[in-house]
C-alpha cells in the first residue's frame, strides 16, 4: 500500500544534542510537510518542500532545518534540542497539480520526541 | 490570521448515541475543510474533506457539513461505538499563501463508553 513512513516512531535525545527525524513516502507526491504537535495542542506547520523548493513558516525557529535529498525522503534536523522541543513531529505529503492546486494531505504516524 | 476553534474540548457519551462535534473558523476565505481522527500517540487519519463549494460529505456513519459564510463545520457521528474514541481535529486550508497551509483546531477528545 502507498503510504507515509516515519522513523523512528519514538526518539529520545539529550538537551542540546542534534537529532534527525526521517520521513519517506511511496505516494510519489511532490510536496512534503513537517508539523510539530505539542501535547494537547493543534499541529503547527514548520515548513514544506514543493519538489526541491523549501518553504519555511515565518515563526519556525532557526533551530529547525530540513533536507529533501529526493522525492521519497525528507528529514527534519533539530540542531540543539531544548526541553520545549519535546513534541510529536508529523510528516505529511500531498500532490500539486498542473493548475497549481494543492491536493489532500496524507499524514504519517508521527515521531514522538523526548528531550532529557 | 486564521483561527480554528473546536467545541467541546472533550466529550463522553454512552455507546449508541448520535453526536455532533463543532468547528468554527474566523476567515471564510478557505479552499477546503478537513476532519481528521487522531488516536493517542498516533498520527492523523483523514476522515472527510469538504471543498469550499460543497455543503456536506458523508462516509459511513460520519457526515460533515460546511457553512462557509458563517465559518462553521460540524461532524456528525451516528450510532457511536467504543472504537470511535479518539481526538477529532478539523483543519482549514486557506486560499492565501498558495492555498497550501492547513490550520488546525485543538481537537475534541471523544470517549464512547460501553
Amino acid at each position: 500500500d502507498a503510504m507515509v513512513i516515519q522513523n523512528p516512531r519514538y526518539q529520545v535525545t539529550q538537551f542540546g544534542k542534534p537529532v534527525t527525524l526521517s520521513c519517506s513516502q511511496t505516494l510519489n507526491h511532490n510536496v512534503m510537510y513537517w508539523y510539530q504537535q505539542k501535547s494537547s495542542q493543534a499541529p503547527k506547520l514548520l515548513f514544506h518542500y514543493y519538489d526541491k523548493d523549501f518553504n519555511n513558516e515565518a515563526d519556525t525557529p532557526d533551530n529547525f532545518q530540513s533536507r529533501r535529498p529526493n522525492t521519497s525522503f525528507c528529514f527534519l534536523d533539530i540542531r540543539s534540542p531544548g526541553l520545549g522541543d519535546a513534541a510529536m513531529y508529523l510528516c505529511a505529503t500531498s500532490s500539486r497539480g498542473l493548475s497549481g492546486r494543492f491536493n489532500e494531505q496524507y499524514f504519517g504516524p508521527g515521531t514522538r520526541l523526548t528531550v532529557t | 490570521k486564521q483561527e480554528v476553534t473546536q467545541i467541546p474540548a472533550a466529550l463522553s457519551v454512552p455507546e449508541g448515541e448520535n453526536l455532533v462535534l463543532n468547528c468554527s473558523f474566523t476567515d471564510s476565505a478557505i479552499y477546503n475543510l478537513q476532519w481528521f481522527r487522531q488516536d493517542p500517540g498516533k498520527g492523523l487519519t483523514s476522515l472527510l474533506l469538504i471543498q469550499s463549494s460543497q455543503r456536506e460529505q458523508t462516509s459511513g456513519r460520519l457526515n460533515a457539513s460546511l457553512d462557509k459564510s458563517s465559518g462553521r463545520s460540524t461532524l456528525y457521528i451516528a450510532a457511536s461505538q467504543p472504537g470511535d474514541s479518539a481526538t477529532y481535529l478539523c483543519a482549514v486550508k486557506e486560499l492565501t499563501g498558495g492555498g497550501n497551509k492547513l490550520t488546525f483546531g485543538t481537537g475534541t477528545q471523544l470517549k464512547v463508553e460501553l
